[in-house]
């Protein structure tokens, strides 16, 4: 059962585009949402996160926006750059530090 | 200060052959996790420890695998007998719990990646 599902699973942006990748989930118990970004042969790392009593979050060129009545988030990247390229994952779980659920995960490439 | 650590980072084996795989979280995190990691997939949960006590190992296909962290801090996977489809890559990641009571984000090694044959 795929609780988390995102989109889309690849993405072509040019250098200084906005990339942007959408999740939605089904389990409304769930009140922690993060993004990770992996790169090649590493382990994924947290990029940013935010809790459904807020609707968006910016770290940097980085945004969460999220729709509680709709069950959807999404990551905006500004001003995209060749070095974000990467896999970006979202991901849900009831509390902080419990079960994650991922979704499938975005290739994003940044073209210079 | 040092990340997760995992060991070995890549392994090949013939199917029907046992496999381990060895974790050392961050200094002070008393959660770790392990997650599997298909090819163009999301990592999913196999199991998380608190200390020593496994706490949600309900993913965990315990025909074959098997996990312990004996003094709460190393941790070690086993897959016996390995199958084709275990290749994968797995992921180790560690907490730990807040000053509020709350645990805090996750910390991911870089994996281990199988290839069974």
């Amino acid at each position: 059962q795929q609780q988390v599902k995102q989109s889309p699973q690849s993405l072509i942006v040019q250098k200084g585009g906005i990339s942007i990748i959408n999740c939605a989930y089904e389990n409304t118990a769930f009140d922690y949402f993060p993004w990770y970004q992996q790169f090649p042969g590493k382990g994924p790392a947290l990029l940013i996160a935010i809790r459904p009593d807020v609707s968006e979050k910016k770290e940097g060129r980085f945004t969460i926006s999220f729709n509680k009545s709709a069950k959807q988030f999404s990551l905006h990247i500004m001003d995209s750059q060749p070095g974000d390229s990467a896999t970006y994952f979202c991901a849900a779980s009831k509390g902080y530090g419990n079960k994650l659920v991922f979704g499938a995960g975005t290739i994003l490439r940044v073209k210079s | 200060e040092a990340g997760v650590v995992q060991s070995p980072r890549y392994k090949i084996i013939e199917k029907k052959q046992p496999v381990a795989f060895w974790c050392n979280p961050i200094s002070g995190h008393n959660t770790l996790y392990w997650y599997l990691q298909n090819l163009g997939q999301g990592p999913e949960l196999l199991i998380r420890y608190e200390n020593e006590e496994a706490v949600d190992d309900s993913q965990l296909p315990k025909d074959r695998f098997s996990a312990e962290r004996l003094k709460g801090v190393d941790s070690t996977l086993k897959i016996q007998p390995a199958e084709l489809g275990d290749s994968a890559v797995y992921l180790c990641a560690s907490s730990f719990w807040g000053q509020r009571g709350c645990l805090q984000e996750q910390f991911f090694g870089p994996g281990t990646r199988l290839t069974v044959l």
